[in-house]
């Protein structure tokens, strides 16, 4: 079955540290989203990507990276600049505007 | 702007109780509508969606219709049970004319739903 993959499900980050988020899938969707949600709040955007090699800036991008070096990956690094990074990470898919987004499972990111 | 505004929780019912989440849209060109859930722990799955005016969305017992004459998109249900506890959101996805940019998707801020038995 087609769907998105994130791992890895549980990650802790030690002060100062880099860590990756991995995001697959195999939907042959174009579009990948990032998107960040913490306790009891809604979805904010860190980053999109609509091509490969090509991603935007969403409204909460500092603190974070991308690439988008094939069609099926988009991983998401937290760098240490990103002061708050514990939080639920949801990497999504899109193929167009009526087919809405198909999301991945997610990873928790805990500070420790 | 495109936005999206939707009751807020929590919400408390009794098993079999009848289910209505609000959800009002503010669009600039031709928005499709949709409903995600969001079990614990878990990410968004689509429960169900609606593309042009006057489409009900269903799916599980939930529907949803789009009535642009009231820019709304409530989702309902006739009788909730425990398994649906969960945090429902209600999205819209914009397009300018027949372009999707990408970045034109905008999610409310959760309901939060918890059914007692």
């Amino acid at each position: 079955d087609g769907g998105i993959t994130q791992s890895p499900k549980y990650l802790f980050r030690k002060e100062g540290q880099n860590v990756t988020l991995s995001c697959e899938q195999n939907l042959n969707h174009d579009a990948m989203y990032w998107y960040r949600q913490d306790p009891g709040q809604g979805l904010r955007l860190i980053y999109y990507s609509q091509i490969v090699n090509d991603f935007q800036k969403g409204d909460i991008a500092e603190g974070y990276s991308v690439s988008r070096e094939k069609k099926e990956s988009f991983p998401l690094t937290v760098t240490s600049a990103q002061k708050n990074p514990t939080a639920f990470y949801l990497c999504a898919s899109s193929i167009g505007v009526a087919t809405g987004y198909t999301f991945g499972s997610g990873t928790r990111l805990t500070v420790v | 702007g495109d936005s999206v505004t939707q009751m807020e929780g929590p919400v408390t019912l009794s098993e079999e109780a009848f289910l209505t989440i609000n959800c009002t849209y503010t669009a600039t060109g031709y928005p499709s509508l949709f409903w995600y859930v969001q079990y614990p722990g878990e990410g968004l799955q689509l429960l169900l969606k609606a593309t042009k005016a006057d489409d009900k969305g269903s799916n599980k017992g939930f529907e949803a219709t789009y009535r642009k004459e009231t820019t709304s998109f409530h989702l309902e249900k006739g009788s909730v049970q425990v398994s649906d506890s969960a945090v429902y959101f209600c999205a819209l996805s914009d397009r300018e004319g027949l372009v999707f940019t990408g970045n034109q998707f905008y999610f409310g801020t959760g309901t939060s739903l918890t059914v007692i038995p």
